[in-house]
């Protein structure tokens, strides 16, 4: 079946520095989609990709979806300890059933 | 727009006894719920797919039998978990997109369960 793989799994860093999460995909994806969890909270949708090669920015958080829209890359810069969270992406190859990826914890340090 | 309920919140329980989860869609009618498993620190392991109307469609490895699903209405999938177990202990998160087509999913705030 479809596997989504996320590195890193963890990730801190200085309060102002860049941060990036990766996805991959076994298998081509129709659409791509990006989620943010809080500690203790629910997975908020973020966006969703399905253009071989797009680029979406949401003010500091930059998404790409690859050529072979097999994989994927969230970038935060100069992040904020409002950017704590756990990243998910969660891949559609059909329909509207998502295959989620592991997940990046992001810590923040001020 | 696009607010998910869960009922109960947290829910303790007795090994052998059953547990419902009530997943409502608020605001919008909801095509397609899902039902998520999460364990601490772990991603979101997708349980079952339910439609309205219709049987639920259970990943593999999920036990229909253990797991009942109904999806009474476009507002409305509960989730009993039968016979609990500790090792059902928990994070069971719900979602559900829309019928007009849109294609992101809104997630409910999740229902802790305990077995004990």
């Amino acid at each position: 079946g479809q596997q989504v793989m996320q590195i890193p799994q963890y990730q801190h860093v200085q309060e102002g520095e860049d941060f990036t999460t990766y996805c991959n995909s076994s298998t081509t994806l129709s659409n791509i989609q990006w989620y943010k969890q809080r500690p203790g909270g629910h997975p908020v949708f973020l966006i969703q990709l399905v253009k071989s090669g797009e680029v979406k920015k949401q003010k500091r958080l930059t998404f790409q979806f690859g050529e072979a829209k097999k994989n994927s890359s969230l970038h935060i810069t100069a992040t904020q300890t409002t950017d704590v969270g756990t990243y998910f992406c969660a891949g559609n190859n059909a329909g509207n059933m998502l295959t989620f990826g592991g997940g990046t914890r992001l810590m923040v340090k001020p | 727009g696009a607010v998910v309920s869960q009922h109960p919140s947290r829910v303790i329980c007795k090994s052998g006894t059953s547990v419902k989860i009530e997943c409502r869609s608020l605001d919008f009618q909801a095509t397609t719920m899902f039902w998520y498993r999460q364990f601490p620190k772990k991603s979101l392991m997708l349980m079952a797919t339910s439609n309205e109307g219709s049987k639920a469609t259970y990943e593999q490895g999920v036990e229909k039998d253990k797991f009942l699903i109904n999806h009474a209405s476009l507002t409305l999938s509960t989730l009993t978990v039968t016979s609990a177990h500790p090792e059902d202990s928990s994070f069971y998160i719900c979602s559900a997109t829309r019928t007009s087509g849109r294609y992101e999913q809104y997630f409910g705030p999740g229902t802790r369960l305990t077995v004990t």
